[in-house]
């Protein structure tokens, strides 16, 4: 099983600012690495997919980088929506799909 | 539009059972691989098990072998998940989420339904 480790675990941002989360397979998973948005309540939703590739109607603010075993997500400027919790998952080596902890970018 | 509704969540207790449904519309459900994913009360995702577009299911996840079954109607556009043997720590939000591509990606999910067990 991939285990997939994401850091931090809580980011502190102020709106407008930069946010970068990382996330990291403890093998290869090439590039096949999707990131997700979870709001309180809601059902994740995608955002992106092949490490890099948004997602129909995600934000250019959004954008991912990475292969092999660490990948970054990046939000250039956040806006008051963007305060979420975000997973990475991999879906490379399956059964079983493996996620990240998390990471829950709050208001600074 | 994609839409995904899952249904038959509730109150069990342990030991008990119960069949997930989620509904599926807005797409051909019949050519997309679905998985079930769970999210325990303030913690991750958990993905459970999947099932192919013709019926045949994947290895499930440990936590689950045995206790769940995943299965598909493609007629009544319908993904099942029957859990049995449930224990406290099966209380979750279970998602029915569509598989898209060659990889297992899941790009859209359903609102979840809540499973509790407790005596």
């Amino acid at each position: 099983e991939i285990v997939m480790t994401q850091s931090p675990a809580t980011l502190s941002v102020s709106p407008g600012e930069r946010a970068t989360l990382s996330c990291r397979a403890s093998r290869s998973v090439s590039n096949k690495l999707a990131w997700y948005q979870q709001k309180p309540g809601q059902a994740p939703r995608l955002l992106i997919f092949g490490a890099s590739t948004r997602a129909t109607g995600i934000p250019d603010r959004f954008s991912g980088s990475g292969s092999g075993t660490q990948f970054t997500l990046t939000i250039s400027s956040l806006q008051s929506e963007d305060f979420a919790v975000y997973y990475c998952q991999q879906y490379n080596n399956w059964p079983p799909l493996t996620f990240g902890g998390g990471t829950k970018v709050e208001i600074k | 539009e994609v839409h995904l509704l899952e249904s038959g969540g509730g109150l069990v207790q342990p030991g008990g059972s119960l069949r997930l449904s989620c509904a599926a519309s807005g797409f051909t459900f019949s050519s997309y691989d679905m998985s079930w994913v769970r999210q325990a009360p303030g913690k991750g995702l958990e993905w459970i098990s999947g099932i192919r577009v013709g019926g045949v299911s994947m290895d499930s996840a440990a936590s689950v072998k045995g206790r769940f079954t995943i299965s598909r109607d493609n007629a009544r556009n319908t993904l099942y998940l029957q859990i049995n043997s449930l224990r406290a720590d099966d209380t979750a939000v279970y998602y029915c989420a569509r598989v898209e591509g060659s990889g297992w990606l899941n790009d859209y999910w359903g609102q979840g339904t809540l499973v509790t067990v407790s005596s």
